[in-house]
C-alpha cells in the first residue's frame, strides 16, 4: 500500500468551479499534514497545513480525519492561476528528531480552463 | 522573503563521475534535506541533517550519497560515482521547527 495516495487526476474543470482533492495515508505515526503546490519543473510550495479542526485560507479549505487516516482540499471559485499539481505531504518525526522526512503523495494535477 | 538558494540549476554529466549540489537554506534554520524527483513521480526524501549529521536517510541513499555542511551557509550533496537513474531533480530544504521550505532544484542529467 503507498504511504500517502491521491488520485493523480487530471482534474479539467472551468473557471468558478469548486473542485475536492482527497488523499489517505497509511502511517499512523504521521504527525503533521500539509499541501504543496507544484508547478510544471518546479519546486513544492507550500499551500497549508492540516489540522484536524479544519482550516481555511481564502478560497482554500483543508480538513484532516486522524480516524480514517484520510487529508481533503476544497478549492473555490477556481482561478486560471490554479492550475498546478497539488501534493498531499505527510511529515513523520521518529522520536527526538524535530525535523522528520516528509512523505509526498504522487500528486494530483488542476488544469483550471476558461 | 528568506529562500532557499541551489547551484547549479542544471548539471549534465557522465556515468561515473562525481557532482556536488550545492544549497544554501534560509539562515535561522536547523534542519536541512534533500530529496530528489524522478521524471513524472513523485518527491521522495533522502537525507535529513541536524547539528552536524545525518538524522535520518532513506534506502535511497546509499553510500554513493553523502552530505556536508562544509561552513556556516552551505549545505551540499555529493554523488561519488554517478549512474543512469540518478537523473532527476534535486531539492535541497530546510526547516525550523516547523515547514520545509524547499529550494527551485538542480536538474541533473547523467549520460
Amino acid at each position: 500500500r503507498k504511504e500517502v495516495e491521491q488520485d493523480p487526476g487530471p482534474f479539467n474543470v472551468p473557471e468558478g468551479a469548486t473542485v475536492a482533492f482527497n488523499c489517505t495515508y497509511s502511517n499512523s505515526a504521521s504527525q503533521s499534514f500539509f499541501w504543496y503546490r507544484q508547478d510544471c519543473r518546479k519546486e513544492p510550495k507550500l499551500l497549508m497545513s492540516v489540522y484536524s479542526s479544519g482550516n481555511e485560507d481564502g478560497r482554500f479549505t483543508a480538513q484532516l480525519n486522524r480516524a480514517s487516516q484520510y487529508i481533503s482540499l476544497l478549492i473555490r471559485d477556481s482561478k486560471l492561476s490554479d492550475s498546478a499539481t497539488y501534493l498531499c505531504v505527510v511529515n513523520i518525526r521518529p522520536v527526538g528528531n524535530q525535523g522528520g522526512k516528509l512523505i509526498f503523495g504522487q500528486g494530483t494535477e488542476l488544469s483550471v480552463k476558461p | 522573503e528568506p529562500e532557499v538558494t541551489q547551484t547549479p540549476s542544471h548539471q549534465v554529466t557522465q556515468m561515473g563521475q562525481e557532482v556536488i549540489l550545492r544549497c544554501v537554506p534560509i539562515s535561522n534554520h536547523l534542519y536541512f534535506y534533500w530529496y530528489r524527483q524522478i521524471l513524472g513521480q513523485k518527491v521522495e526524501f533522502l537525507v535529513s541533517f541536524y547539528n552536524n549529521e545525518i538524522s535520518e536517510k532513506s534506502e535511497i541513499f546509499d553510500d554513493q550519497f553523502s552530505v556536508e555542511r562544509p561552513d556556516g551557509s552551505n549545505f551540499t550533496l555529493k554523488i561519488r560515482s554517478t549512474k543512469l537513474e540518478d537523473s532527476a531533480m534535486y531539492f535541497c530544504a530546510s526547516s525550523g521547527r516547523g515547514i520545509q521550505y524547499f529550494g527551485p532544484g538542480t536538474r541533473l542529467l547523467v549520460l
